[in-house]
């Protein structure tokens, strides 16, 4: 079956980089998501990768794929008040799209000044 | 581990009629779930936040006539597409956050295409 699994709180000190980490069971995954969600708002997709990449990157982001162990990282250059939000990892077995999307349990940044 | 269902996972119906799609959570007990949409290439956009017992909360823009929330007990709530058109397209996925707290489980999703 599907399974997504990441920690469930990760605290960092402003200026630092965070790193959120996420494994995957199902070796079919096509597609895997970095989704964000600040509260009282809906999910906001960050960023995604496809399953033949090994790395993404987008200004702060970096998004690190080691299909192998099946483990994805997001890692946030200079972490910022205004990250502090839930990350959810979600991955898809279906090609593009968001169709039968897994998601993590999330993963709630927390920032120290 | 926390486990929501959600139920069908997909739907074609004709214009006009009415769908329903369930989100169970199965080992939990679950006050509040999440109804979202998504358009193709975009993010997850939050409908509404269903509460056990009394009137779902719905964002702005949605309609709350057409999108009818029922949250009747501690592991169902059901979201009803009411008179489907084409622009109901969508998926619409679930999610609840069970009592220890222990983050979100999210339902598989339903694909609805209204023809």
């Amino acid at each position: 079956g599907e399974d997504v699994e990441q920690s469930l709180f990760l605290s960092v000190r402003e200026g630092d980089s965070s790193v959120i980490n996420c494994t995957y069971t199902d070796s079919s995954s096509t597609y895997l998501y970095w989704y964000k969600q600040e509260p009282g708002a809906g999910l906001q997709l960050l960023t995604y990768i496809f399953s033949n990449m090994d790395m993404k990157q987008d200004q702060r982001l970096t998004v690190l794929l080691n299909k192998k162990d099946k483990h994805l990282s997001l890692r946030i250059a200079d972490t910022q008040t205004g990250d502090s939000a839930i990350y959810f990892c979600a991955e898809s077995i279906s090609g593009g799209g968001a169709d039968g999307l897994t998601f993590g349990k999330g993963t709630h940044l927390i920032i120290q000044p | 581990g926390a486990v929501v269902s959600q139920h069908p996972s997909w739907v074609i119906c004709k214009s006009g009629t009415s769908v329903k799609i369930e989100c169970r959570s199965l080992d939990f007990q679950a006050t509040t779930m999440f109804w979202y949409r998504q358009f193709p290439k975009q993010s997850l956009m939050l409908m509404a936040t269903s509460n056990e017992g009394s009137k779902a909360t719905y964002e702005q823009g949605v309609e709350k006539d057409k999108f009818l929330i029922n949250h009747a007990s501690l592991t169902l709530s059901t979201l009803t597409v009411t008179s489907a058109h084409p622009e109901d397209s969508s998926f619409y996925i679930c999610s609840a956050r069970d009592f220890g707290g222990r983050g979100y489980t999210f339902g598989s999703g339903t694909r609805l295409t209204v023809v």
